[in-house]
């Protein structure tokens, strides 16, 4: 079954502590994505990586990191995480020119 | 960045009835998507659009790409309750092709 697992899906933390946030596919798509939601302003894209070793910001990539050492795998890293990132994010993955595939999506609240 | 305008923000119908939402934009797009989000799960894709005029149905749902590649509209006819959740609109600007934009989502409530 093709997938996007994200993990983990809840996570409470405190500012400054470093977390990382990890999405892996089974579908050997090149793109790979991360976006965030916030209410009334839908989904903004962080990171995106076109392929392995190849990663680009997106329209909101302040506090965030982003690597792809393998085809599979995309975490999210922040390294000193604030409020105003207490945010639902979501992975998504897509084969050239198709449309994405979601994760169901991590929700971070930072205190 | 681009945005697209999502509208309306939210709608509260009647089971049964027909819903439309739309999308527009300022700039060009070459390619349209339509995702639903169920509570707690990550946007699924219902339709994709790839050409100026194009009219595509999905079971009940139907979508067009308009003509001027600046806007494009979602149905759903006779709603029924698992139809409720969160639909976006997204694009792939004629510039800047590895790029999705999203529209900030219609919210959908249905009273049976």
């Amino acid at each position: 079954e093709a997938q996007v697992t994200q993990n983990p899906r809840y996570l409470i933390t405190v500012t400054g502590k470093k977390l990382t946030v990890t999405c892996s596919q089974n579908m050997n798509h090149e793109y790979m994505s991360w976006y965030r939601q916030d209410p009334g302003l839908g989904l903004r894209q962080i990171y995106y990586s076109m392929n392995v070793e190849v990663t680009d910001k997106g329209d909101v990539p302040e506090g965030y990191k982003v690597s792809r050492k393998e085809k599979r795998n995309f975490p999210l890293i922040l390294e000193s995480p604030s409020p105003n990132q207490t945010s639902l994010y979501f992975c998504a993955t897509r084969s050239y020119n198709s449309p994405l595939h979601f994760g169901n999506g991590t929700r971070l609240t930072v205190t | 960045g681009q945005q697209l305008n999502q509208s309306p923000q939210s709608m509260f119908i009647q089971e049964g009835e027909d819903v439309s939402m739309n999308c527009t934009s300022s700039s060009i797009f070459n390619t349209w998507l339509w995702y639903k989000q169920d509570p707690g799960e990550g946007p699924v894709l219902l339709i994709a659009l790839y050409k100026a005029g194009e009219l595509t149905s999905n079971g009940r749902l139907t979508a067009q790409f308009g003509i001027t590649r600046k806007d494009s509209f979602l149905n759903i006819s006779a709603s029924i309750p698992s139809d409720v959740g969160i639909y976006f609109c997204a694009g792939r600007p004629l510039q800047g092709a590895q790029k999705l934009v999203f529209g900030q989502g219609t919210r959908l409530t249905i009273n049976p």
